[in-house]
């Protein structure tokens, strides 16, 4: 079956460090990977998209992803997190136009 | 250049009874989605519906759970009967349309169900 794994429940790092949120995936063909975050008692915002193309996709609040097909990855990263930044993380693939989410990433960033 | 609204942000029903959650789509998006988060499942999706058709339902519990997206309006998921087991938050998203290119999704706040 066709999915996507986040290995890590949660990831803590300081601020101004840099904050990676792995993905791995097992799907067939050419996939369509995307980055959602979720802020308490809030909706998914989406951040990015991987389709076709450059491996490094840049996203929206300083977020980028790497597409590793050698790997199957898809992480989530950015150079220097925020306090803000603390949120649920989930990575998701395409199938047709139904999403389907791994488990998520609880990110906490500490001052 | 409002989101995706739903309606409402939480809901308390008690078993039995119907629960009725509301969501209009991003202005221009004809595309509606909706999934379910349970505490122990995550995101799950349940439905996709285009204006006044059920395009593919296969996530949806065959049976007190539908939807409809009618022509004027916002798109409904009702759940009748309701049991402690449908308490869960309910997103609701949207895409201009699908295609070889895919979309993203806009997602809207929620609806927490709580049945007591």
């Amino acid at each position: 079956a066709q999915s996507v794994a986040q290995p890590e429940d949660q990831v803590n790092v300081a601020e101004g460090n840099p904050l990676t949120v792995k993905c791995t995936y097992s799907v067939s063909g050419n996939p369509y990977l995307f980055w959602y975050v979720q802020y308490p008692n809030r909706g998914l915002q989406f951040l990015l998209k991987y389709i076709t193309g450059d491996n490094l996709v840049k996203g929206s609040y300083g977020f980028e992803a790497e597409f590793n097909k050698s790997q199957t990855s898809f992480h989530l990263k950015k150079p220097s997190a925020l306090v803000s930044d603390s949120a649920l993380y989930f990575c998701a693939f395409m199938n047709d136009y139904k999403l389907s989410f791994g488990a998520g990433t609880t990110v906490t960033v500490r001052a | 250049n409002a989101g995706v609204m739903q309606n409402p942000r939480h809901l308390v029903r008690r078993r039995g009874q119907e629960a009725r959650l509301r969501c209009s789509p991003m202005k221009g998006h004809s595309h509606v989605y909706w999934y379910r988060q349970l505490p122990e499942e995550g995101l799950k999706f349940m439905v996709y519906l285009q204006k006044e058709n059920i395009i593919d339902e296969s996530g949806m519990p065959k049976e007190r759970f539908s939807a409809e997206f009618p022509k004027e309006g916002p798109s409904i998921l009702r759940i009748q009967q309701v049991v402690r087991g449908d308490s869960a938050a309910y997103f609701c998203a949207s895409s201009p349309r699908t295609g070889t290119t895919p979309y993203e999704q806009y997602f809207g706040p929620g609806t927490r169900l709580t049945v007591t």
